[in-house]
């Protein structure tokens, strides 16, 4: 599975955006970019996933770089309740099987 | 709705003793996967289902490790003769097809005592 990499941890302020990058340069074509975050004591949470082109959900935005080599996870206001580990996650295939890395860990200041 | 379901959420065992672990699903979801995770570590796979066939098994760590999913619904983790090593929280994760995301149980944290 191709891999990703992300930095060991971010801090931000409560309500100011935040930008988390994601480092993913031997992407094949058909690899979707999902991204998860994980809450403590919680499984995994599915955030966002895309392709190519950006993406927007309630929770999050997507950006994805023209050569789909690093992608951005956007949360537009901080919250103290988006403090958690985010995976950056490639996926490929029939089953959905995601291959999880150590994720970020954000930390959100109030 | 319901989300993914597991029980117990907590799991003492000794040393050689079996455990199961259940894992309820969302109703309708046709794909089901077991994840270990361990302490400060990223969830790692362990098996998936495809309704009641067994499609992947490669990353069971050992033969003590066994899954089964005989109705196409509620799946089981054992472990059989547990190790320390066994020690980790236990996740299972179910999808409505191999297009959709996954979603999450709040796992099974498992002492080997």
């Amino acid at each position: 599975d191709a891999k990703t990499t992300q930095p060991n941890s971010m801090e931000s302020n409560e309500e100011e955006p935040v930008h988390l990058p994601c480092n993913h340069s031997t992407i094949s074509g058909t690899d979707y970019i999902h991204w998860y975050r994980q809450l403590p004591s919680q499984g995994p949470e599915y955030v966002i996933h895309g392709l190519t082109s950006n993406v927007n959900n309630r929770m999050a935005s997507l950006a994805i770089a023209e050569d789909r080599k690093s992608s951005t996870l956007i949360l537009h206001r901080a919250t103290l309740r988006d403090a958690a580990v985010y995976y950056c996650i490639l996926v490929t295939g029939a089953n959905s099987k995601l291959t999880f890395g150590k994720g970020i860990t954000l930390s959100v200041r109030p | 709705g319901a989300g993914v379901s597991q029980s117990p959420r907590y799991k003492v065992a000794k040393r050689g003793q079996d455990v199961a672990l259940r894992c309820d699903p969302i109703s309708g979801h046709v794909s089901l996967f077991w994840y270990q995770q361990a302490l400060g570590q990223g969830p790692e796979f362990l098996t998936y289902f495809q309704n009641e066939a067994q499609l992947d098994k490669s990353g069971l760590p050992s033969d003590r490790f066994f899954a089964e999913r005989p109705e196409g619904s509620v799946s089981t983790l054992k472990i059989q003769r547990t190790q320390q090593e066994d020690s980790a929280v236990y996740l299972c994760a179910s999808s409505l097809d191999w297009q959709s995301p996954l979603h999450f149980g709040n796992g099974t944290r498992l002492t080997v005592t």
